[in-house]
């Protein structure tokens, strides 16, 4: 079964709007963490922002932000005032326990119009 | 720039053949983790090593093998090499403690001919 489930292949979104990139993800573990990355065209994986499964607040960091609602099983990421150099895929991933391997969903290619 | 490097960025080789990739983790990460990335198949997780042994185990075939040596670089041996091989592969590094993000290495671009 998919663990990390992005259901939006493409998104376009116009400069300086914001974007909510979706992902659901499924787990039996009370103790898990969220992350996001961009790939960008050149292919380098980067690592945007991270969310822990006991954390209560929202994490954030500068434009991105996660809108984690454990209850849904849902992280979000939220771009803000986005910008041209946003355009990239972005992956979803879950880390269940500490040697656990981190698994990924298969991406939403995001594209931001001038 | 990840701190995490690996050679060679492009690798073009024939069916049958053999390869190594390597990879330096940041300075002070003790865990290591292999990925691959193909069209088919998306980002799998290959293996991780946490200061030089085995920690987790996932969609690796018998065909590939990987180590991690007292310097903490890491090799990934892909043999019997298929055109199913052909893929980014990443390495990627944490400090291995708790859920810290993995930190991506620039990859290497695989094709077999």
């Amino acid at each position: 079964a998919q663990k990390i489930t992005q259901t939006q292949p493409g998104m376009f979104v116009q400069e300086k709007e914001a974007v909510t990139l979706d992902c659901t993800y499924d787990t039996s573990d009370q103790s898990y963490g969220l992350f996001w990355y961009k790939q960008p065209s050149s292919g380098e994986m980067i690592f945007l922002i991270y969310q822990g499964s006991y954390d209560e607040q929202n994490a954030t960091e500068g434009r991105y932000s996660l809108n984690f609602q454990k209850a849904r099983k849902s992280a979000n990421l939220v771009i803000s005032a986005s910008q041209l150099g946003d355009s990239a895929m972005y992956f979803c991933a879950m880390r269940e326990g500490f040697d656990n391997d981190m698994r990924f969903g298969a991406g939403t290619r995001l594209t931001v119009k001038p | 720039d990840s701190g995490v490097t690996q050679t060679p960025k492009h690798l073009i080789t024939a069916t049958g053949q053999r390869v190594t990739l390597r990879c330096s983790p940041r300075s002070g990460d003790l865990s290591v983790y292999w990925y691959q990335q193909s069209l088919d198949q998306g980002l799998q997780f290959l293996i991780q090593y946490y200061n030089g042994e085995e920690r987790a185990k996932g969609n690796i075939l018998e065909r590939f093998s990987a180590q991690q040596f007292p310097d903490l670089h890491s090799e990934l041996n892909l043999s019997s090499l298929e055109l199913g091989d052909s893929a980014l592969y990443f390495c990627a590094s944490s400090t291995g403690q708790g859920y810290n993000e993995q930190f991506f290495g620039p990859g290497t671009r695989l094709t077999v001919l």
